[in-house]
């Protein structure tokens, strides 16, 4: 069965410096989701892309977070500088384009940060 | 706005018991109910859904009807294994010109042997 691939898995970093996430959907998925999980909470969206457009990106920080996904396909999401409070999961997630299918995730296994 | 509000965890139960995680949304719309499971270390996984009022959505033992009158998505399940420690998330699915899914809070299930 098909899962969406993220990496890395964890990731430790000091505060200031930059990191980045790479996000590979489901084969086909035109939806792409990135979430951030704080621990004992619910993942909240950081940035939706239909293909490669950005639907809806009104709860990423914009000063020091960015997103792209350039070919419609795979993704990355970049924060600099990173502050010790962006310590959490970040989740990605697809959705299939196929009527009454549209709204049903598949969540990659997450990355976990770590800001020192 | 839109919000969902699940009980509050951790959840211990012995196995065999019968479980309820209670659910209730806020919607300006007509949205489309999920519940999603967590195992440790994973990312969240589709248990069930349902699309419309009085729907029942079922899967691995585990069930939810969609209330529209009383705005809730309880989770049941009557035996509980130990296999089904995780966490529940809740979450409804609006259609915004896109579709933007809101996720509660999580319950934490602990099944002691």
């Amino acid at each position: 069965e098909a899962e969406v691939a993220q990496s890395p898995r964890y990731k430790i970093t000091e505060k200031s410096q930059a990191v980045a996430f790479w996000c590979d959907p489901i084969s086909g998925h035109a939806t792409l989701y990135w979430y951030r999980q704080i621990l004992g909470q619910g993942p909240e969206l950081l940035v939706q892309f239909q293909d490669e457009s950005v639907v809806d990106d009104s709860q990423l920080p914009k000063d020091r977070f960015s997103a792209e996904r350039l070919k419609g396909v795979d993704s990355t999401l970049k924060i600099q500088p990173a502050e010790l409070g962006d310590s959490a999961m970040y989740l990605c997630a697809s959705t299939p384009r196929e009527r009454g299918r549209e709204e049903t995730q598949y969540f990659g296994p997450g990355t976990r940060l770590l800001v020192l | 706005g839109d919000s969902v509000t699940q009980m509050e965890g951790p959840v211990t139960l012995s196995e065999e018991a019968f479980l309820t995680i209670n659910c209730t949304y806020t919607a300006t719309g007509y949205p489309s109910l999920f519940w999603y499971v967590q195992y440790p270390g994973e990312g969240l996984q589709l248990l069930l859904k349902a699309t419309k009022a009085d729907d029942k959505g079922s899967n691995k033992g585990f069930e939810a009807t969609y209330r529209k009158e009383t705005t809730s998505f309880h989770l049941e399940k009557g035996s509980v294994q130990v296999s089904d420690s995780a966490v529940y998330f809740c979450a409804l699915s609006l259609n915004t010109g896109g579709f933007k899914t809101i996720f509660g809070a999580g319950t934490r299930l602990f099944v002691k042997a």
